[in-house]
């Protein structure tokens, strides 16, 4: 089945930073979604991006099917951003989300 | 924006007894999951449901019961608690599979 690998595991940024968080995929992929979870809260869908490129304000998710891979980018970090994030894939065929252990983002002031 | 509320937030029981926590989602999505997160297992899907009355086994379900009374409600069952079973739980909904999933705030529950 999916296996999903995210890197860094954490990264501390000072405020203004720009992030790039990594997902990587053990097999081909249909549905891929980055999630953003509040320190000790809730995940709340951050992307729903299958393919391409998307861009929502200061962040950009870009996933390579054929890499098997997607990334997500913050640029101009501030502190609000802080906390983990979280991606999850369904493998071809599937429509079940495996999600990664998440990468634990800290953005200092 | 979906909906989802869960019950109880913080619920603290004895090994061996009986605990339920309650999913309710108010978009009238077809699809509820409950899942459980731990450090170093990222989420698990425990069980999900497709609508009313069904009910399907998610990766985890041992120990663990289910059962989706309406569109909107979700439960899930802890029937004789171990201490394996503390967790932060999660509901989620989608409109169908594959979907955006919306989660609830989140329940935690430490078995004693």
């Amino acid at each position: 089945g999916q296996q999903v690998q995210q890197s860094p595991t954490s990264l501390v940024l000072q405020e203004g930073e720009n992030a790039e968080l990594q997902c990587n995929f053990s097999t081909s992929l249909n549905s891929m979604q980055w999630f953003y979870q509040r320190p000790g809260g809730s995940l709340i869908s951050v992307f729903y991006n299958p393919s391409g490129t998307k861009q929502s304000g200061r962040l950009t998710s870009t996933t390579v099917i054929k890499e098997r891979r997607s990334s997500l980018h913050i640029s101009s970090s501030q502190i609000t951003d802080s906390g983990t994030y979280l991606c999850a894939s369904a493998s071809s065929g599937s429509w079940q989300l495996i999600f990664g252990s998440g990468t634990q983002l800290t953005v200092m002031p | 924006e979906a909906a989802v509320t869960q019950s109880p937030r913080n619920k603290v029981t004895v090994t061996g007894g009986n605990v339920t926590l309650s999913c309710r989602q108010t978009n009238s999505h077809n699809y509820m999951y409950w899942y459980r997160q731990d450090t170093g297992h990222g989420l698990r899907l425990i069980h999900y449901s497709y609508g009313a009355g069904n009910l399907q086994i998610g990766d985890v379900p041992d120990g663990y019961k289910a059962t989706r009374t309406t569109q909107e409600d979700f439960f899930l069952l802890l029937e004789l608690a171990s201490p394996s079973q503390t967790s932060l739980y999660f509901c989620a909904s989608s409109e169908n599979s594959g979907n955006t999933l919306y989660f609830g705030e989140g329940s935690r529950l430490i078995v004693v």
